[in-house]
């Protein structure tokens, strides 16, 4: 596509509910990141996908947190019993190299609400 | 490790007046270098980005930084402010030979008429 897609775009959810948020890369690109935003923040990194494989998941807050990307394409957040600190958007971006040179486009983010 | 500040969570300034939002990393090897922008309830969008070659790069809507390594500086500007410039704006480096970003706090700027 011509760009990032990620949905829902909006996601309400009670504690404890177990949440999967979806990204579609541009279609060729390598790599692929999810962030997360909290209110008023900057994008904190969580993972990093070089086609299938997941090369850096250091910025998962916790093993509630899980991410694949089984064909090297399409990537799934998927969030288990989540708490309300999890609240957030969640972003995705991808690239077309390994390395940054060349930039990452950026999808309009999953608004996560926990109630 | 990489780390990025930006000075001044919020710059407010006249329409027509020039825009300098602040941005310095720390790195013992200079980064790739990266600015977006974040309108409300959107995704990142990249102005400019700075790899290799001219230190001084034009991006979109009018906008450009100095890559300045002996300040470790990488300032975007814009000689006359629009309204719709009113956004919030992240610094992003990465780390050559790595390959994701570490964003800044951000600057909301907004333009007043």
């Amino acid at each position: 596509g011509a760009g990032v897609s990620q949905s829902p775009r909006y996601k309400v959810a009670k504690r404890g509910q177990d949440v999967a948020l979806r990204c579609d890369p541009i279609s060729g690109h390598v790599s692929l990141f999810w962030y997360q935003q909290a209110l008023g923040q900057g994008p904190e990194f969580l993972t990093y996908f070089q086609n299938e494989a997941q090369l850096d998941k250091s910025g998962l807050p916790s093993d509630r947190f899980f991410a694949e990307r089984p064909e090297g394409s399409v990537s799934t957040l998927k969030i288990q019993r989540t708490q309300q600190e999890d609240s957030a958007v969640y972003l995705c971006a991808s690239s077309l190299a390994e390395y940054g040179i060349y930039g990452y486009t950026f999808g309009s983010g999953t608004r996560l609400t926990v109630v | 490790a990489q780390s990025v500040t930006q000075l001044g969570s919020h710059v407010s300034v006249s329409e027509g007046a020039l825009v300098l939002l602040r941005c310095n990393y720390s790195s013992s090897v200079p980064p790739y270098l990266f600015w977006y922008v974040q309108y409300p309830n959107q995704g990142l969008q990249l102005l400019l980005k700075y790899t290799t070659g001219a230190t001084l790069v034009k991006g979109i809507n009018g906008f450009e930084a100095e890559f300045k390594k002996s300040e470790t500086s990488f300032h975007l500007t814009k000689p006359s402010a629009h309204m719709s410039d009113a956004a919030e704006y992240f610094c992003a480096p990465v780390v050559q030979g790595a390959q994701k970003l570490v964003f800044g706090q951000g600057t909301r700027l907004t333009i007043n008429p």
